[in-house]
């Protein structure tokens, strides 16, 4: 079934390591985007990309780093530079032309600073 | 600027009732989309429903419909006969065509059903 994969589900990280989320698309979708959830609050754009090999700063990408070397993936690494990561990751794809073109989400990644 | 506000951290609806959670938006763009996602406890985003800025129909998907006001800039979500499984994360969207394909996503608001 086409989806987006999301791994690892949860992840613990010592304070001062850096740590990659994988994120994986067999939809054919160009745009591909990472977003931080809080508890209790809405998604926040940490970067986005809409084509191999480029991709955009969104609202809080200090910290965090991407790249987009195929189309499928979209990894997102969480710099020791990132001064609060323990979060909820989603990271989501959709088409970049075309109605409704909603975002199709993974199940999550779940990361927590020791 | 692109904003989306929902103005209802938490609502309370008794099984089988209907409620209304409030979503409005901001725009100088004349063609997006409005959107509304579920998340129940797993953390999982599931698509409700889609409205585009020149349908002039309100969109309708089973218990799910969007009152869509564009005077108001309004896109509020009605669920009818609520269910338990109704009880989640509810979270409005934007996505305006023009600015680089990005979402702009509201705080969300909190819907519980009571049985």
């Amino acid at each position: 079934d086409g989806g987006i994969t999301q791994s690892p589900k949860y992840l613990f990280r010592k304070e001062g390591q850096n740590v990659t989320l994988s994120c994986e698309q067999n939809l054919n979708h160009d745009a591909m985007y990472w977003y931080r959830q809080d508890p209790g609050q809405g998604l926040r754009l940490i970067y986005y990309s809409q084509i191999v090999n480029d991709f955009q700063k969104g609202d809080i990408a200090e910290g965090y780093s991407v790249s987009r070397e195929k189309k499928e993936s979209f990894p997102l690494t969480v710099t020791s530079a990132q001064k609060n990561p323990t979060a909820f990751y989603l990271c989501a794809s959709s088409i970049l032309t075309g109605v409704p073109g909603e975002l199709f989400f993974g199940e999550g990644s779940r990361l927590t600073v020791l | 600027a692109q904003k989306i506000t929902q103005t209802q951290p938490g609502m309370f609806v008794q099984e089988k009732e209907a409620v209304t959670l409030d979503c409005t938006y901001d725009t100088s763009d004349q063609s997006y989309g409005l959107f509304w996602y579920k998340q129940p406890s797993s953390g999982e985003m599931i698509f409700l429903i889609y409205q585009g800025s020149y349908d002039e129909q309100n969109a309708t998907e089973g218990r799910y419909s969007l009152n869509f006001q564009k005077a108001r800039k309004s896109a509020n979500l009605v669920i009818s006969a609520s269910q338990l499984g109704d009880s989640a994360m509810y979270f409005c969207a934007m996505r305006v065509w023009n600015t680089g394909n990005q979402f702009y996503f509201g705080t969300g608001t909190s819907l519980t059903v009571i049985p």
